[in-house]
């Protein structure tokens, strides 16, 4: 199994362009999430998907899209990028989100994104 | 507020050392806590996880603890080898909202 794919790997922006990071898994999770990582912080949650259709927003969302059309692929689109969102971003994806299951998150290899 | 404060921000220890790392919360109501092992340029992995009835559990080298009276853990690293050079990630479940809160993580360095 390949398990959570991110791409690419890097990506150097300039300030307003936009852009997608796609992530996809085959374990047939029905939660996907996305999160930014910046130094000294913890991971930040930034939109979420319980199932095919449905996303929500998290902690940081704004200046980022998400969509669920398949179970397998969530991408996170950038609109208009800001050197603000230079960060590494990871997708992870579970069986479930309930804490009552305890399903561990399964993170991708993360996009390293530069805005400048 | 919910919070997770992990300590120390980081470690430096020689080659097959011991090492312990700290983690205290605030999440309520506790459902479960996971230590995530992160490698430099990868995704974190999850070691273990720690639920409320259980004190301590061990997954090879790494022994997990949990007080959830005090609402602390602790991760405690046998024999260190210079794989376990890592970014090492406490994360705690909360029943309300299915909410998971990350710690900041303890950067450890395991030297020759």
């Amino acid at each position: 199994n390949a398990g959570v794919t991110q791409t690419p790997k890097f990506q150097v922006l300039k300030t307003g362009q936009s852009m997608t990071l796609q992530c996809a898994q085959d374990m047939n999770h029905e939660y996907m999430s996305w999160y930014r990582q910046d130094p000294g912080m913890g991971l930040r949650l930034i939109h979420y998907s319980v199932g095919a259709g449905i996303t929500d927003q998290g902690e940081v969302p704004n200046g980022y899209n998400v969509s669920r059309s398949t179970t397998e692929d969530f991408p996170l689109r950038l609109l208009s990028a800001a050197p603000s969102q230079t960060s590494v971003y990871f997708c992870a994806s579970s069986y479930s989100t309930s804490g009552l299951n305890y399903s561990p998150l399964h993170f991708g290899n993360g996009t390293r994104l530069t805005v400048t | 507020k919910n919070q997770v404060e992990q300590s120390p921000q980081s470690l430096i220890i020689l080659e097959g050392k011991n090492c312990t790392l700290q983690c205290n919360y605030t999440v309520s109501p506790f459902s479960n806590l996971r230590w995530y092992k992160q490698d430099t340029g990868r995704g974190p992995v999850s070691l273990t996880i720690m639920t409320f009835s259980e004190n301590t559990k061990s997954n090879g080298r790494y022994t997990a603890t949990l007080d959830a009276d005090t609402k602390q853990s602790s991760l405690h690293i046998t024999a260190s080898q210079l794989s376990d050079s890592a970014s090492y990630i406490c994360v705690v479940s909360a029943n309300r909202d299915d909410k998971i809160i990350f710690g900041k993580g303890t950067r450890l360095h395991i030297l020759p």
